[in-house]
């Protein structure tokens, strides 16, 4: 079984900051994907980054990056420099054998002017 | 392309009352799934496709079926709806190769009364 955890419910950062997003992760696969969503106030599911297990470098998408640390079994995403459209909810996921898609709970963000 | 659409967008049932959301993607993906999401949780995995005729259960399937007779649609039928079932239901899809990449519908809110 896979498990994906998420401990920060909530998170504020200020305009033009970086902010980091926690997610860890639980799995006996050596073959696995991790993911990171956002879903603003509208309710859609926005793919952002992936980063597979045998990837040695770190994702990058434009403003977001993947910071895997597999023996730490972490996937932390950072934003920089955020913007106002960024505030929404992060969803970290991953897959892996079974190729099911597993969320984590969420960190709701918000970015203050 | 029009990606993944789902219909209805809305519905309020009553309780017993069966009904079936629609999905259908015109990606050609192999891979589609439903999920549930209820407040302050992560999206979790009802149902899946492999491929059309092969379906398979997910973390919550109980009171949910599904088949998979085309590549295209993949239909999520209530049996006999449930208060507990209220949710925001979402189907994503993807291609075979990178199972956990998924694109998602923009969502059904179920409300069962």
């Amino acid at each position: 079984a896979q498990k994906i955890t998420q401990t920060q419910p909530g998170m504020f950062v200020q305009e033009k900051e970086a902010v980091t997003l926690d997610c860890t992760y639980d799995t006996s696969d050596q073959s696995y994907g991790l993911f990171w969503y956002k879903q603003p106030s509208s309710g859609e599911m926005i793919f952002l980054i992936y980063q597979g297990s045998y990837d040695e470098q770190n994702a990058t998408e434009g403003r977001y990056s993947l910071n895997f640390q597999k023996a730490r079994k972490s996937a932390n995403l950072v934003i920089s420099a955020s913007q106002l459209g960024d505030s929404a909810m992060y969803f970290c996921a991953m897959t892996g054998s079974a190729r099911q898609l597993t969320f984590g709970s969420g960190t709701q963000l918000t970015v203050l002017p | 392309n029009a990606g993944v659409t789902q219909t209805p967008k809305f519905q309020v049932l009553k309780t017993g009352q069966s009904m079936t959301l629609q999905c259908a993607q015109d990606m050609n993906h192999e891979y589609m799934s439903w999920y549930r999401q209820d407040p302050g949780m992560g999206l979790r995995l009802i149902h899946y496709s492999v491929g059309a005729g092969i379906t398979d259960q997910g973390e919550v399937p109980n009171g949910y079926n599904v088949s998979r007779s085309t590549t295209e649609d993949f239909p999520l039928r209530l049996l006999s709806a449930a208060p507990s079932q209220t949710s925001v239901y979402f189907c994503a899809s993807s291609r075979s190769d990178r199972g956990g990449e998924q694109y998602f519908g923009p969502g059904t809110r179920l409300t069962v009364t």
